[in-house]
C-alpha cells in the first residue's frame, strides 16, 4: 500500500517571500504520479501541481515548482512570491498507474504573513 | 476545464433523517467517481469508489447501508446518508477523474457538501 507523509502540519512566510513544503511518500511500484493540491478556506479542492514518476524533469507552474527526488521518494513544493491568496491547506497525493485511489498525504497549513 | 458540480453546498437535518448528495461532472464522462469525507483540519478520508453502472467499492470500516451510493449515468453519483445522526456530520467532498481512470489524469473535486445533524 502508498502511504504519504507531509511532516509539516504548519508553516507560515512573509509575504513575497519563498516557502517550501516537503512531502515523502512510499510505494513499491515504479510507475506513478504525484500531485500538490490546495484546499483554501472555501475548501475547494484545487489542483496545484502534478508530475509523472518517470520524468526527471521537475513540474513548474508559474510561481509553483516541485522538487522530485525519486530515489529519496521525496516531493516538495516550492512556492516563490508568497501571495496572501496561496494561504490554505496544501495536500501532497500519489497514484499509482492503472489503480483508481488517490492516497493523501495528511496535509500543511499555509499562513502568509503580511 | 473539467467542472464537477456538487449540490446541495449546505444542509442542516434532524436525527433520523436521510440526506441526498449530488455530484454531477458538467463537461466530461466519468465512469468513476469518489466520495470523501473530511473532519475538520484533516485530511481527506476516501469513502468508497463509485463505478457507473456497477455496485460501490467501499473503503474499510465505512459502513455500506448507512451510506448508499449510486452511479447511474456516466455525469451523476449520489450519496445517500441514511438515518443521519449527529456524528454522522462532517463536509463531504466527490470527485471524479475524466479519460477512464488513467493515472495521470488528475481528479476533479466538487465544491463539497456541509452536512450537520440536529
Amino acid at each position: 500500500a502508498q502511504t504519504v507523509t507531509q511532516s509539516q502540519p504548519e508553516m507560515s512566510v512573509q509575504e513575497a517571500e519563498t516557502v517550501t513544503l516537503s512531502c515523502t511518500y512510499d510505494t513499491s511500484e515504479s510507475d506513478y504520479y504525484l500531485f500538490w493540491y490546495k484546499q483554501p478556506p472555501s475548501r475547494q479542492m484545487i489542483l496545484v501541481i502534478r508530475q509523472e514518476a518517470y520524468k526527471q524533469q521537475n513540474a513548474t507552474e508559474n510561481r509553483f515548482s516541485v522538487n522530485f527526488q525519486k530515489a529519496a521518494k521525496s516531493f516538495s513544493l516550492k512556492i516563490s512570491d508568497s501571495q496572501l491568496g496561496d494561504a490554505a491547506m496544501y495536500f501532497c497525493a500519489v497514484i499509482i498507474q492503472g489503480a483508481q485511489k488517490l492516497v493523501f498525504g495528511q496535509g500543511t497549513r499555509l499562513t502568509i504573513n503580511p | 476545464g473539467a467542472v464537477v458540480s456538487q449540490h446541495p453546498s449546505w444542509v442542516i437535518c434532524k436525527s433520523g433523517t436521510s440526506v441526498k448528495i449530488e455530484c454531477r461532472s458538467l463537461d466530461f464522462q466519468a465512469t468513476t467517481m469518489f466520495w470523501y469525507r473530511q473532519f475538520p483540519k484533516q485530511s481527506l478520508m476516501l469513502m468508497a469508489t463509485s463505478n457507473e453502472g456497477s455496485k460501490a467499492t467501499y473503503e474499510q470500516g465505512v459502513e455500506k447501508d448507512k451510506f448508499l451510493i449510486n452511479h447511474a449515468s456516466l455525469t451523476l453519483s449520489t450519496l445517500t446518508v441514511t438515518s443521519a445522526h449527529p456524528e454522522d456530520s462532517s463536509f463531504y467532498i466527490c470527485s471524479a477523474r475524466d479519460g477512464g481512470g488513467i493515472g495521470n489524469q488528475p481528479q476533479h473535486f466538487g465544491d463539497g457538501t456541509r452536512l450537520s445533524i440536529l
